[in-house]
Parts: C-alpha cells; sequence; structure tokens
C-alpha cells in the first residue's frame, strides 16, 4: 500500500521567503509527527498531530514555524521568513491511532535548502 | 525520554552476524525499547521493539539485558543494504509519542 509521501522532495528558496511543505500520511493513521534533520545530525522532533489537533508542539524552534492538519489527513508545516539555520530535511511520519508503542511510518522528506 | 548511548560506528563484514549495543541505564518502566535505521537519503524505517522480553522478527532480532539497562540488537546476516544508521530510542508509552533520536551508531558492511 501507499506510504507516507512528502512534497516537495527538494525547495530551494531565498533567505525571508515563506515556505510550505506537504505531508500525505498513510491512510487511517491519526498520528502524524514534523522532525527535521540538519546535515550530519540526528531527528529534531518539532510537533506531534493527534487528529487535527496538535497535543505537543515543544519542538517548534521559533514562532516562525506552524503547523496545520486538516480533515485528519494531510499536513501542512509552514515557515514564515526563512533563515539559512532552517536548512534541512524536514521528516513526515504516521502512526496508528490508540497503539500505543508502535512503529512510526516515515516518509522520504523534503529537503530544504535556504540561500 | 531518558537517554540512550551507543558506539558512533561499526564495522562488519558481509553475511555475518553484527551485535548492535545500546545502553540506557536511567530507563523507567514504561519506557519501550525502539530500534530505527535510516539508509542513505532516506527516512528512518522501524525495526523492531521490545519491553521486557526478548523479540524477533523478519529484520532483526532484539535482546533485552534482564535489568533493562541495555539492549542488543541482532542482525543475523548483515547484508550490504543493511548499512545504514541504527538508532536506538526510548519511548515512555504514558508520555508524549515523540521518538528522541540520540546520535546513532553508523554500521559499515564490507563485501
Amino acid at each position: 500500500g501507499a506510504g507516507v509521501s512528502q512534497s516537495p522532495s527538494n525547495k530551494v528558496t531565498e533567505k525571508g521567503k515563506d515556505v510550505e511543505l506537504r505531508c500525505d500520511p498513510i491512510s487511517g493513521h491519526t498520528a502524524l509527527y514534523w522532525y527535521r534533520q540538519s546535515l550530519g545530525q540526528g531527528l529534531e522532533f518539532l510537533i506531534y498531530f493527534q487528529g487535527n489537533s496538535a497535543p505537543d508542539k515543544s519542538g517548534l524552534p521559533s514562532d516562525r514555524f506552524s503547523a496545520e492538519r486538516t480533515g485528519g489527513s494531510v499536513s501542512t508545516l509552514t515557515i514564515q521568513r526563512t533563515q539559512q539555520e532552517d536548512s534541512a530535511v524536514y521528516l513526515c511520519a504516521s502512526s496508528p491511532a490508540g497503539l500505543l508503542g508502535r512503529e512510526q511510518y516515515f516518509g522520504p522528506g523534503t529537503r530544504l535548502t535556504v540561500t | 525520554d531518558a537517554k540512550t548511548t551507543q558506539p558512533n560506528s561499526m564495522e562488519s563484514n558481509e553475511e555475518e552476524p553484527v551485535h548492535l549495543p545500546c545502553n540506557h541505564s536511567t530507563i523507567s518502566g514504561t519506557d519501550y525499547i525502539h530500534w530505527y535505521r535510516q539508509l542513505p537519503s532516506q527516512g528512518p524505517e522501524y525495526v523492531i521493539h521490545g519491553l521486557t522480553s526478548n523479540v524477533n522478527n523478519r529484520m532483526a532480532s532484539l535482546a533485552i539485558a534482564e535489568d533493562r539497562k541495555s539492549s542488543t540488537l541482532i542482525l543475523h546476516r548483515a547484508t550490504l543494504r543493511d548499512a545504514a544508521v541504527y538508532y536506538c530510542i526510548l519511548r515512555d508509552n504514558n508520555a508524549g509519542n515523540m521518538l528522541t533520536f540520540g546520535g546513532g551508531t553508523r554500521l559499515m558492511v564490507k563485501p
């Protein structure tokens, strides 16, 4: 079946511009997560959705970052006024509902480069 | 989530078993032990997880120490495709659901 998909796969933007990154989770997965991975680093948690609500936004690095999820499915991560330090691979993952301890399924990521 | 400690890198020969260690001395009773791996230029991939008992699946085996302060991921027969960064992660079943990734172990497989 279809896995988690993300678009675009690559995004190059100029410093100061806004960008939107999209995640399509696996159908039926109610939990959705955003992470980012800077070059040569481990993954950093950004935000978690259960359905359309975000009970944990603790990882968002600044108020330039926001995310929403509609219809319990697609999620969009928006970065306003991008900075060079925002350059990273942004990864989305989804997980079935109500199954604590179960695995997360990751998408291929969006590579963001801010010039 | 409690912290894990893994070697930065390990080497293995193709078709030989690989034992990837992980120390988690501050693990709590509600922490599950998860292993993920990340192949080059890909998102992480779930490998296996367990709580107290050893676990086996088609990808690997997970051996958990009796005191749960350490665990070992076992790849029974390494292939070139197994070259990846392997992450050992503790996930509290009662708290937030995100995964906290450390540095992981970079496994290199030699033909």
